[in-house]
């Protein structure tokens, strides 16, 4: 079974400072990981996604993610946080070998940036 | 495009009701997929469906009930609401399997008494 943990429900931040939003996964093969953000009252948005190749994703709003295969990580980054940035943040993992497709999320990541 | 439409946005049910949630593509995308979002838990996976025709159970399946006629429409029925299934419901689809990433639509909020 593949499973996400994001260990961290809230993640304070002063704005213009670096974040970073911890995820961890477990699959039996190789995974497709992904991160999400959803603002109030809204669907989630796609962020960014490692599939293969370079461990540093980049994605949108001046997001990245690195891809640790030895620590099974894929934490979220950004250099210089906005105020806009404050949202729920999903990382979600797939097992590239699952037939069935499914897409697993963990528990979600609150992020607050104060001015 | 409009992307991902889910109807109705807010619905309050009564114990035993039946109900349809509405959820349309117009992005000819193959996949489509119900999730729920409850507090503390992310996102699970309802039921999901590879293509017109094909359907199949996700995490929490129970009380739900899917159908894909068309590659558009992808509707989730309640068959007898429980307050259990008080939560938000998130459509969502993609070109494939795989590693694409997931569209989704705005999130229907039942509330059942």
């Amino acid at each position: 079974a593949q499973s996400v943990a994001q260990p961290e429900d809230q993640v304070n931040v002063a704005e213009g400072n670096p974040l970073t939003v911890k995820c961890t996964y477990s699959v039996s093969g190789n995974p497709y990981l992904f991160w999400y953000v959803q603002y109030p009252n809204r669907g989630l948005q796609f962020l960014l996604k490692y599939i293969t190749g370079d461990n540093l994703v980049k994605g949108s709003y001046g997001f990245e993610a690195e891809f640790n295969k030895s620590q099974t990580s894929f934490h979220l980054k950004k250099p210089s946080a906005l105020v806009s940035d404050s949202a729920l943040y999903f990382c979600a993992v797939r097992d590239i070998w699952d037939a069935g497709n499914m897409l697993t999320f963990g528990g979600g990541t609150r992020l607050m940036v104060k001015p | 495009n409009a992307g991902v439409t889910q109807t109705p946005k807010f619905q309050v049910l009564k114990t035993g009701q039946s109900m349809t949630l509405q959820c349309a593509q117009d992005m000819n995308h193959e996949y489509m997929s119900w999730y729920r979002q409850d507090p503390g838990m992310g996102l699970r996976l309802i039921h999901y469906s590879v293509g017109a025709g094909i359907t199949d159970q996700g995490e929490v399946p129970n009380g739900y009930n899917v159908s894909r006629s068309t590659t558009e429409d992808f509707p989730l029925r309640l068959l007898s609401a429980a307050p259990s299934q008080t939560s938000v419901y998130f459509c969502a689809s993609s070109y494939s399997t795989g590693g694409r990433e997931l569209f989704f639509g705005e999130g229907s909020r039942l509330t059942v008494l």
